[in-house]
């Protein structure tokens, strides 16, 4: 089946370093999604990515839709401790009537003050 | 605050036991899902309801049993289950069928005894 593969599995840095994360596929994706999910709580999407090429930032957070449909990143610029967090990417596959969202396995994101 | 709330937040049963999630949506989407989460492995889908018909049962065991009775609610009863199915189960709804942009509940974290 489709598969995404998101790295690095997991990283611990220092307040105010950036942060670099990406996920690939052997598939192409229609959308890319970035979430985000605290200890306890849902996902909760962060950016959404609809266009091969696209770059788009939310405050500290930018990301990419990879020109080649299969890959996407996200950085975090400036980290602070509230970033913490397990972060998640998605992306839209479409196979006729198969449409479905395909998740990585998350990097997890730990900030010493 | 997230659209989609989750009730119960935790919930301890064992193994005979019968209880229910539930999930509401006040978002007026019309997709919702069930999906589970468990350490060390990708989001898993369970369900899909499309306008209130159930599009997608990922060969989910008979003892998850999904209701969906309008399309703001969701239910997911559970009966017999096995210790191996402790995990973190989420709700999520979207505009429209599978793929679009997923809003996820806070789950409900599920330990079987």
């Amino acid at each position: 089946g489709q598969q995404l593969n998101q790295s690095p599995q997991s990283m611990f840095i220092q307040e105010g370093e950036d942060v670099s994360m990406n996920c690939t596929s052997s598939s192409i994706f229609n959308t890319w999604l970035w979430y985000k999910q605290d200890p306890g709580e849902g996902p909760v999407l962060l950016i959404a990515l609809y266009k091969a090429g696209e770059l788009t930032s939310n405050g500290r957070l930018t990301a990419q839709f990879g020109i080649t449909r299969k890959d996407s990143f996200l950085n975090i610029s400036a980290s602070i401790p509230s970033d913490v967090g397990i972060y998640f990417c998605a992306g839209d596959f479409n196979a006729g009537n198969n449409r479905k969202l395909i998740w990585g396995l998350g990097t997890s994101l730990a900030v010493n003050p | 605050e997230t659209g989609v709330t989750q009730t119960p937040r935790h919930l301890v049963m064992g193994m005979t036991n019968k209880k229910s999630l539930k999930c509401e949506q006040h978002l007026g989407h019309n997709a919702m899902y069930w999906y589970k989460q468990s350490a060390k492995k990708p989001l898993e889908l369970m369900f899909v309801y499309n306008f209130k018909e159930q599009t997608e049962n990922n060969s989910v065991p008979s003892r998850f049993s999904p209701e969906c009775p309008n399309s703001s609610h969701l239910f997911l009863h559970l009966h017999t289950l096995q210790p191996e199915d402790s995990a973190l189960y989420l709700c999520a709804s979207s505009q429209d069928w599978a793929g679009d942009t997923q809003y996820f509940g806070p789950g409900t974290r599920l330990t079987v005894l």
